[in-house]
């Protein structure tokens, strides 16, 4: 069972709220990744993060800010949740070195749902 | 354009009952392709790993398959039970990047009746 942790599991807010997704790996892995799913549909990387204080852009554009201050901490922001934020978040991590180096076999949190009314 | 294509969409077997499910993908350069259970509102959690090399790999009831000629998998779930309900996904990694890039694909919802 891989050590990754997300909170809250649910959140529900109003519009125009600012809320932040927290996510904390106790593997000491190097990259985390945050990604975005509706329900039927595949994941999609919206932000990872190669180390401390680096953060880049992921393949859908999304209005959300991460970033890497600790190696075991990947906080997600959103400023001002709108409808349209309404998903499923999910982190992972992936280390770089060891047995699943090679594969970068990447572990998920549980997710957060997210609802903006 | 890198894709994974998975079918069936959905699929409902009874317990005990045998099932295959398929992927197909045009990712290049191919590094590894995985397959995730995820549980209805839980984070995705791996069963297999394959490499180009690999043709198959089995956990416990769970076996995959790959030819990576034809570039498609199948996971083939065994004797199954209730606890296995949940969306399969098929995962496949690029090596043109330093970052791995992982393409998944949209799952297949199984579920199994009593």
């Amino acid at each position: 069972e891989a050590d990754i942790y997300q909170t809250p599991r649910y959140l529900v807010i109003g519009t125009g709220k600012k809320i932040t997704l927290e996510c904390s790996q106790t593997m000491g892995h190097d990259k985390m990744y945050w990604y975005q799913q509706d329900p039927g549909m595949e994941l999609h990387l919206i932000h990872y993060s190669y180390g401390v204080n680096s953060t880049e852009k992921g393949d859908l554009s999304s209005e959300s800010t991460v970033s890497r201050i600790r190696t075991e901490h990947f906080p997600l922001t959103l400023e001002s949740a709108r409808p349209s934020h309404t998903s499923q978040y999910l982190c992972a991590s992936s280390d770089t070195s060891g047995i699943f180096g090679s594969y970068n076999e990447q572990f998920f949190g549980p997710g957060t749902r997210l609802t903006v009314l | 354009k890198n894709q994974v294509e998975q079918s069936p969409q959905s699929l409902i077997i009874l317990e005990g009952k045998n099932c295959t499910l398929q992927c197909n993908y045009t990712v290049s350069p191919f590094s590894n392709l995985r397959w995730y259970k995820q549980d209805t509102g839980r984070g995705p959690v791996s069963l297999t790993i394959m490499t180009f090399s690999e043709n198959t790999k089995s956990n416990g009831r769970y076996t995959a398959t790959l030819d990576a000629d034809t570039k498609q998998s199948s996971l083939h779930i065994t004797a199954s039970q209730l606890s296995d309900s949940a969306s399969y996904i098929c995962v496949v990694s690029d090596r043109g990047s330093t970052l791995g890039r992982l393409y998944f694909g949209r799952g297949t919802q199984l579920t199994v009746w009593p």
